[in-house]
């Protein structure tokens, strides 16, 4: 079945940097790449996701990379702010199958 | 605006119980899961369902079993809770077919002692 890594696991930056997340797959028939954001005491939500036909999407400070011949995707947020600190999922899906989710990064913005 | 509901925030149980966990949501989702998040293990699938009475294994439903007798409700049985069950529990929803967003609920933090 599908299998997800994602790296790194804790991540620092200044408020005002950038942070890059990334994640890779091993089912080359992943077609649907989303990404959850979950604040302390919250269920994760959804922040973006981008489909296999698409190499990058944006929106706002945010935005998604998609490798398919290498199978890895990225999140790229730009110009942290303290409220972007919380713990982010990305995860991957074949066809119509259950989402399989990487572990997680949990990011925090120093201010 | 999309609502899943779980009944507990906090739960605490003893070795050797049964234990139920709820879950609603308000949307008329097909699509119903139960996941446990644990510390560097990120969010893993334990059943899912598809439609009312139906019900499918997910990676780790060892001690788990589940009931989906109508839509909006999905239930999380642990037959007899273990320590090793101790853990964040979390319910979501979505529509049917691929690229639908996840909605979750809260969360359910069960400790069995």
């Amino acid at each position: 079945g599908e299998n997800v890594e994602q790296h790194p696991s804790t991540l620092s930056v200044q408020e005002g940097d950038s942070a890059v997340i990334k994640c890779t797959y091993s089912d080359s028939a992943s077609n649907y790449f989303p990404w959850y954001k979950q604040e302390l005491g919250k269920g994760p939500q959804l922040i973006i996701d981008i489909r296999s036909n698409v190499g990058e999407k944006k929106d706002q400070r945010i935005a998604v990379t998609l490798n398919k011949t290498a199978k890895h995707f990225s999140l790229h947020i730009t110009e942290t702010q303290p409220e972007d600190s919380a713990v982010y999922f990305c995860a991957a899906r074949v066809g119509n199958t259950p989402l399989v989710f990487g572990k997680g990064t949990r990011l925090s913005v120093i201010a | 605006d999309v609502k899943v509901t779980q009944s507990s925030r906090y739960l605490v149980k003893r070795t050797g119980e049964k234990v139920f966990l709820e879950c609603v949501q308000d949307m008329d989702h097909e699509n119903m899961f139960w996941y446990r998040q644990d510390p560097g293990l990120g969010l893993r699938l334990i059943y899912f369902s598809y439609d009312v009475k139906m019900k499918e294994k997910g990676d780790i439903p060892e001690g788990y079993s589940v009931s989906r007798e109508k839509k909006e409700r999905f239930s999380l049985i642990l037959e007899s809770a273990s320590t090793n069950q101790t853990s964040m529990y979390l319910c979501a929803s979505n529509q049917g077919g691929w690229g639908n967003e996840q909605f979750f609920g809260p969360g359910t933090r069960l400790t069995v002692l």
